[in-house]
C-alpha cells in the first residue's frame, strides 16, 4: 500500500509555462512532505519543502502547496526552464522516536521543451 | 568531489554472489541510510543507522545486511543475490534532528 502517490509518471511542459507536479497521500500523520529533484546518473537532491501546519512554501521559481483536507500537495514551477528536466520525487516524513521514517513517491518524469 | 561516495557505481553479478556496496560520507552526519529504487515504485529503505552501534530495518531488509565501520562508513551487502534485487541503490545521510537527505550517486546492481 503505497502511502504516498504520485500518479503521473510524466510530465511535458514548453519552457516558460508553469509546470504542475501533484502527489497525494494517506497517512494523515505525516508532518512534513518535501521535493527532491533527480538527474539521469545522479542521487535525488532536496528541493523544497513543507510544514504540515503550513500550505504553502516559495523558493524562488518553486512553491509547494498543501490541502490537508485533501492530503495532496503540489509543486509549481514558474517559469520552467529546460534545466529543469529531471524526475522529481515527492517525500513525506513521520515523526519518530529517535529519528524520522521518510516515505517517497514513485515520482513524476518532467520535460522542459525549449 | 562528491559529499556521500557511493562503490562500484555499477556492478553486473550472477545468482548466488555475494555483493557489497560501499557508502562513505565526509558530512558528519550521524545518521545514514540505505535505499533501493525500483521503476515505478520510487526509494524503498532497506537499513538505517543512527550512529556506530544502531542498526535499523527498514520497509525492505530481507535479504540485506549492513555494517555501519564508523561513523562516515555504512557498507550494504547482499549475501546470496538474487534477480530480483536488480535495482539502484543510494546511501543518504542526514543531521540528527534533520528531515533532509543528502543522497550518494547511486549504485547499479545487476543479478544475472
Amino acid at each position: 500500500d503505497q502511502q504516498v502517490k504520485q500518479n503521473s509518471p510524466s510530465l511535458s511542459v514548453q519552457e516558460g509555462r508553469i509546470s504542475i507536479l501533484n502527489c497525494d497521500y494517506t497517512n494523515s500523520m505525516f508532518d512534513y512532505f518535501l521535493w527532491y529533484k533527480k538527474y539521469p546518473a545522479e542521487g535525488p537532491t532536496f528541493l523544497i519543502s513543507i510544514s504540515s501546519i503550513k500550505d504553502k512554501n516559495e523558493d524562488g521559481r518553486f512553491t509547494v502547496f498543501l490541502n490537508k483536507s485533501a492530503k495532496h500537495l503540489s509543486l509549481h514551477i514558474v517559469p520552467s526552464q529546460p534545466g529543469d528536466s529531471a524526475v522529481y520525487f515527492c517525500a513525506a516524513t513521520l515523526g519518530n522516536t529517535g529519528g524520522f521514517k521518510t516515505i517517497f513517491g514513485a515520482g513524476t518524469r518532467l520535460f522542459v521543451k525549449a | 568531489d562528491a559529499d556521500v561516495t557511493q562503490t562500484p557505481r555499477n556492478r553486473i553479478t550472477k545468482t548466488g554472489k555475494r555483493i557489497m556496496l560501499e557508502c562513505s560520507q565526509t558530512k558528519g552526519h550521524d545518521r545514514m541510510y540505505w535505499y533501493r529504487q525500483d521503476p515505478g515504485l520510487g526509494l524503498r529503505l532497506i537499513y538505517y543507522s543512527f550512529d556506530v552501534k544502531d542498526i535499523n530495518k527498514g520497509e525492505i531488509s530481507d535479504g540485506y545486511s549492513v555494517s555501519r565501520q564508523a561513523q562516515a562508513k555504512f557498507s550494504l551487502s547482499l549475501e546470496s543475490a538474487i534477480p530480483n534485487q536488480t535495482a539502484l541503490y543510494f546511501c543518504a545521510t542526514s543531521r540528527g534532528g534533520g528531515r533532509e537527505l543528502f543522497f550518494g550517486e547511486g549504485s547499479r546492481l545487476t543479478v544475472l
